[in-house]
């Protein structure tokens, strides 16, 4: 059974810094992965999606990277903002199930 | 721009109450989600619709039923609420292999 883990648990960084977070998945057999972002109270919002024959895709600010063998991606934040402050969560679609996810980093970048 | 609609952001019962909680999408999407969300616990998959009065079990499934009538609604019922189903229901849809996009949650209590 598919296993999504996100470390650390919560990040806090002054604003300006570069940044990366974590996360990893137990079976290498995915369709895609998801990196996803939720505010306070509110519902997920989509951030970036890597297909499995691909190695990043980028969104402004924002780099995810998937390694399928070793069953890693990670969510590049540069030049943090005080707006980016949230909880990201990392999903795996693996075909023909529903996407397992992570539980979340939750990030604070303080001004 | 997907519009994924829950008809409620806060909402009180009673224990023992018949409790539905809807959803509507705009873009014609085959699959909805229903999760609920609680702290340190992360998202977890109630129940799930691939088509029109389809729906398969997800995690936690004891407790709730659902309904798909027609493709853009689907209703998360509590038969008889319990103070151990107070927590955050988010719905979500999407496309096959496309990002699944998030409602706003309804935050329920069940006294």
């Amino acid at each position: 059974k598919q296993e999504v883990t996100q470390i650390p648990a919560a990040l806090s960084v002054p604003e300006g810094e570069n940044l990366v977070l974590n996360c990893s998945f137990t079976d290498s057999a995915i369709y895609n992965l998801q990196w996803f972002r939720q505010d306070p109270g509110k519902g997920l919002t989509s951030l970036l999606l890597i297909q499995s024959s691909q190695r990043e895709q980028t969104s402004g600010r924002l780099n995810a990277s998937l390694d399928k063998s070793s069953g890693r991606s990670t969510l590049y934040i540069a030049a943090s903002q005080p707006g980016d402050s949230a909880t990201y969560l990392c999903a795996v679609d693996s075909g023909n199930t529903p996407l397992v996810f992570g539980k979340g980093t939750r990030l604070s970048v303080i001004a | 721009d997907v519009k994924v609609t829950q008809s409620s952001r806060y909402l009180v019962k009673r224990t023992g109450e018949k409790v539905f909680l809807e959803c509507v999408q705009d873009m014609d999407h085959e699959n909805m989600f229903w999760y609920r969300q609680d702290p340190g616990l992360g998202l977890r998959l109630i129940y799930f619709s691939y088509d029109v009065k389809m729906k398969e079990k997800g995690d936690i499934p004891e407790g709730y039923s659902v309904s798909r009538e027609k493709k853009e609604r689907f209703s998360l019922i509590l038969e008889s609420a319990s103070t151990n189903q107070t927590s955050m229901y988010l719905c979500a849809s999407s496309l096959v292999g496309q990002p699944q996009h998030f409602g706003d949650g309804t935050r329920l209590s069940i006294l």
